[in-house]
């Protein structure tokens, strides 16, 4: 069945860039995205990738695909106290009703 | 501001009672959705809905239930058959279904806790 990874840990010195791996299983996704979440509180819609792109840019963010892997990228340049929180990665799979969610990452930050 | 509003944002129950949380949207999105989050396991689906009337199961439906009686509206009962029903449930909705790019839009959660 679909099923996206990510591993459930990162810390970086701040000011380092980080970069929050994912993998997913379902070649027929046209949409992948990165959600993050803070402490006690909802996801919130990072940015995302259509599948026919290998780059996306946005600010401190990018994201890279490499589709024939199955493998996306997200890569936060100087990393901020304020980037504390838990990245989801997701998948909008061959299902047009469900979007499929890893489990999460969370980004810890040393001084 | 548009957004998604979930209550109460903490709710304790006692085991065998029925439990039902709201989740009202006013970004007039057709479909809503409702997750069970647990440490370290990610987002999994309960229920969804893509047209008022109609909602379908998700991955863990097993003890909950819902409603779609108004486009704005989706709440969740949790019964006194989910076995481990003590967790983070989130609400989300899109503007249509995920075949376009129709991303979700959370709620900021209910934390429920039954003993």
């Amino acid at each position: 069945g679909e099923d996206v990874e990510q591993s459930l840990f990162l810390s970086v010195r701040e000011g380092d860039s980080s970069v929050i791996n994912c993998t997913y299983t379902d070649s027929s996704s046209t949409y992948l995205y990165w959600y993050k979440q803070e402490p006690g509180a909802g996801l919130q819609l990072l940015t995302y990738i259509f599948s026919n792109m290998d780059m996306k840019q946005d600010q401190r963010l990018t994201v890279l695909l490499n589709k024939k892997d199955k493998h996306l990228s997200l890569r936060i340049a100087d990393t901020q106290t304020g980037d504390s929180a838990i990245y989801f990665c997701a998948e909008n799979g061959s299902s047009a009703s469900k979007i499929i969610f890893g489990s999460g990452t969370r980004l810890s930050i040393r001084p | 501001d548009g957004g998604i509003t979930q209550s109460p944002k903490y709710l304790f129950r006692k085991e065998g009672q029925n439990v039902t949380l709201s989740c009202e949207q006013n970004l007039n999105h057709d479909a809503m959705y409702w997750y069970r989050q647990d440490p370290g396991q990610g987002l999994r689906l309960i229920y969804y809905s893509q047209i008022v009337n109609d909602f379908q199961k998700g991955d863990i439906a097993e003890g909950y239930s819902v409603s779609r009686e108004k486009k704005e509206s989706f709440p969740l009962t949790v019964t006194s058959a989910q076995k481990n029903p003590t967790a983070f449930y989130l609400c989300a909705s899109s503007a249509r279904d995920g075949s376009y790019n129709s991303p979700l839009h959370f709620g900021n959660g209910t934390r429920l806790t039954v003993t």
